[in-house]
């Protein structure tokens, strides 16, 4: 398969254990947050977002957490199952339409 | 479901030439955006569009140019190939203040 990521931080879990894979952001005013998870070979997907007036949001098995004072992102998966291994990547959205993607995290599930 | 359908999967093309990457999306979305993706740089948005005939830059322009005719259709132009614009290029769309969807990438290798 296609290499998305030679040099990602790399999250390696048991199925069944809930995964949390953690994202910095860098601009205060930005007021959207995305993330996604890229399969090998694919675009990547979204997952779930949450703007900058909440601090929680709660998905299918997911959950995103926001601190913006400490300008941090949090993507909480529970359950992981071997389907869930991928690249996820967070995104901010500092200005117009535009988003600024973090490098990734590699999530490795072993069955 | 939303599509976003990029021509190409995998493209070689040689150094001077110049290049041409399609993208067609099918769910009349306003905005339209070209990124590429490098290992451990994550996704880089080249430039993105608002609207028919309208263009921004992203945080990469230089060596690209883009044209959007059709409100379905992002064409990505590098006007020379040069060896350091191999890399995955991924299209996405999105209406307005909403997540973008993307294509599955076209591996483009510059000679």
């Amino acid at each position: 398969g296609e290499s998305v990521g030679l040099h990602l931080p790399t999250l390696s879990v048991q199925e069944g254990d809930n995964s949390i894979i953690n994202c910095a952001y860098s601009n205060s005013a930005s007021d959207y947050f995305i993330w996604y998870k890229q399969e090998s070979g694919k675009g990547p997907q979204f997952i779930i977002d949450i703007r900058s007036n909440m601090d929680k949001r709660q998905g299918q098995r997911v959950t995103v957490l926001l601190n913006k004072t400490v300008k941090h992102l949090s993507l909480q998966i529970a359950a992981t199952q071997p389907g869930d291994s991928a690249v996820y990547f967070c995104a901010e959205r500092p200005g117009f339409q535009k988003l600024v993607f973090g490098t990734g995290t590699r999530l490795l599930v072993s069955p | 479901d939303v599509k976003v359908t990029q021509s190409s999967r995998y493209l070689v093309k040689r150094t001077g030439e110049k290049v041409f990457l399609e993208c067609v999306q099918d769910m009349d979305h306003e905005n339209m955006f070209w990124y590429r993706q490098d290992p451990g740089l994550g996704l880089r948005l080249i430039y993105f569009s608002y609207d028919v005939k309208m263009k921004e830059k992203g945080d990469i322009p230089e060596g690209y140019s883009v044209s959007r005719e059709k409100k379905e259709r992002f064409s990505l132009i590098l006007e020379s190939a040069s060896t350091n614009q191999t890399s995955m290029y991924l299209c996405a769309s999105s209406p307005h203040g909403q997540p973008q969807h993307f294509g599955d990438g076209t591996r483009l290798s510059i000679l």
